[in-house]
């Protein structure tokens, strides 16, 4: 149980296209997705926190008009990042959490998707 | 201060011994606490979560936590080779979402 795909796992794009990340929960309804981004040898950086069908959160210093996020369901969530560069290359890892009960010493555990590593040319 | 400490490594055992990862936070009012191993180039594996002060035993993992201390461990046993990974620990964040704070991990390496 408790699984994340993540699609594509791969990309290689030229400067200045968008790039499309879907991350989907397979087995559970995810109340609260989450993006990441991990540059090499360096910790998880949360992008952004997403719920279905409102917009997401971002995290200070991350552009919002820059990386979108959809949160079409509660299965599904997507990441664009527009007008990508040489500097968005990273690997972006999604998370879905099934997010019971609320706030206040429940559960908040997070299952990772398996990454999509971006090369921007 | 950072929310969630975590020593950097490496942590270097031999094989068959057992490993020892800790993890502080800063936040007294957390109440769920976690630990994910993370492969070079991999995403971060849910291993273990903790809520209640004391031990929890999975196999050859054991994770304790003392609130009182504000302190959570990893003891994994009989450590093998493919345990060598980086060790994250995570904490609730206490607002109302749901995110979880990371630490910036432990690289584990275990000697043949």
């Amino acid at each position: 149980g408790a699984v994340v795909s993540q699609h594509p796992s791969r990309v290689i794009c030229k400067s200045g296209t968008s790039v499309k990340i879907e991350c989907r929960s397979l087995d559970f309804q995810a109340t609260t997705m989450f993006w990441y981004r991990q540059f090499p040898k360096q910790s998880l950086m949360l992008m952004a926190t997403s719920n279905e069908g409102s917009k997401a959160t971002y995290e200070q210093g991350v552009e919002k008009d820059k990386f979108l996020i959809n949160h079409a369901s509660l299965t599904l969530s997507t990441l664009t990042v527009t007008s990508a560069h040489p500097e968005d290359s990273s690997f972006y890892i999604c998370s879905a959490s099934p997010g019971t009960g609320g706030f206040g010493g429940t559960y908040n555990e997070q299952f990772f998707g398996p990454g999509t590593r971006l090369t921007v040319l | 201060q950072k929310e969630v400490e975590q020593n950097s490594g490496p942590l270097s055992v031999p094989e068959g011994a057992i490993a020892s990862l800790n993890c502080t936070y800063s936040d007294r009012g957390s109440q769920s606490f976690f630990w994910y191993r993370q492969y070079s180039g991999k995403s971060p594996e849910l291993i273990m979560f903790i809520y209640s002060n004391g031990d929890k035993e999975d196999g050859r993992f054991t994770a304790q936590l003392n609130k009182a201390s504000q302190y959570v461990s990893l003891l994994i046993r009989d450590s093998q080779p493919s345990d060598s990974a980086t060790y994250l620990c995570a904490v609730n964040s206490m607002d109302s979402s749901y995110k979880l704070i990371f630490g910036s991990g432990t690289r584990l390496l275990v000697r043949p």
